[in-house]
């Protein structure tokens, strides 16, 4: 399995505030992902990135700001965290290490309750 | 617009039988799809997947059945295992994209 880890697990923010959460990938995957689960949403995307510097939208993008300067690290930003975006988040990376570049792999999850 | 849909959010089976998990899909040009199971406070993880230029494709207890003229998926399991216990999403691609669109899940519950 993909080597992902995702800091912090678990974190309780008050509206208003900004958050950043981070994903850490070592397997020099080329894609990474960010999602937010939502009961009877699935998983939706959010942002994604192709390369270190190059990130687009998702279908659930408003809100949210990404940033990878590092092909292993990839940061999603609440600027100012409202309620709606209480959610459980997973970063995901595919790519070039000798497995299918559409088969995802997924971190554990970071659970954002926003007060 | 879900163009990928489960519509079962749950599904109970005896330990034994046969598990089957639908998926269906609206936009005709995916051409690859994927399972993901997931567990409680994990990650969800890679559990199989198809082309659409094939109609089964099996991996042990794991076959999954693709229907392009009917636009729909299923996941079978055979036979189910209480560790089968999960909520399962199907995914799908688009050609030359990197992008999944993933189903809402469905709750597997194997009863012992």
């Amino acid at each position: 399995d993909a080597g992902i880890t995702q800091s912090p697990r678990h974190k309780v923010t008050e509206t208003g505030t900004p958050v950043t959460l981070r994903c850490h990938q070592t397997e020099n995957h080329r894609y990474m992902y960010w999602y937010r689960q939502d009961p009877g949403h699935g998983l939706r995307l959010i942002h994604y990135s192709y390369g270190v510097k190059d990130t687009d939208k998702g279908e659930v993008s408003d809100g949210y700001s990404v940033s990878r300067s590092k092909t292993e690290d990839f940061l999603l930003t609440l600027e100012s965290a409202t309620s709606s975006q209480t959610s459980v988040y997973f970063c995901a990376s595919a790519g070039t290490s000798g497995r299918r570049a559409y088969e995802q792999y997924f971190g554990p999850g970071t659970r954002l309750t926003v007060t | 617009d879900q163009q990928v849909k489960q519509n079962s959010p749950s599904l109970s089976v005896q330990e034994g039988r046969i598990s089957i998990l639908n998926c269906d899909y609206t936009n005709s040009m995916f051409d690859y799809f994927l399972w993901y199971k997931k567990y409680p406070a994990e990650g969800p993880t890679f559990l199989i997947s198809i082309s659409s230029i094939k109609d089964k494709n099996e991996d042990g207890r794991f076959t999954v059945f693709l229907n392009k003229s009917a636009k729909h998926l299923s996941l079978h399991i055979v036979p189910s295992q209480p560790g089968d216990s999960a909520v399962y999403f199907c995914a799908a691609k688009r050609p030359l994209g990197e992008k999944l669109t993933f189903g809402t899940g469905t709750r597997l519950t194997i009863i012992p």
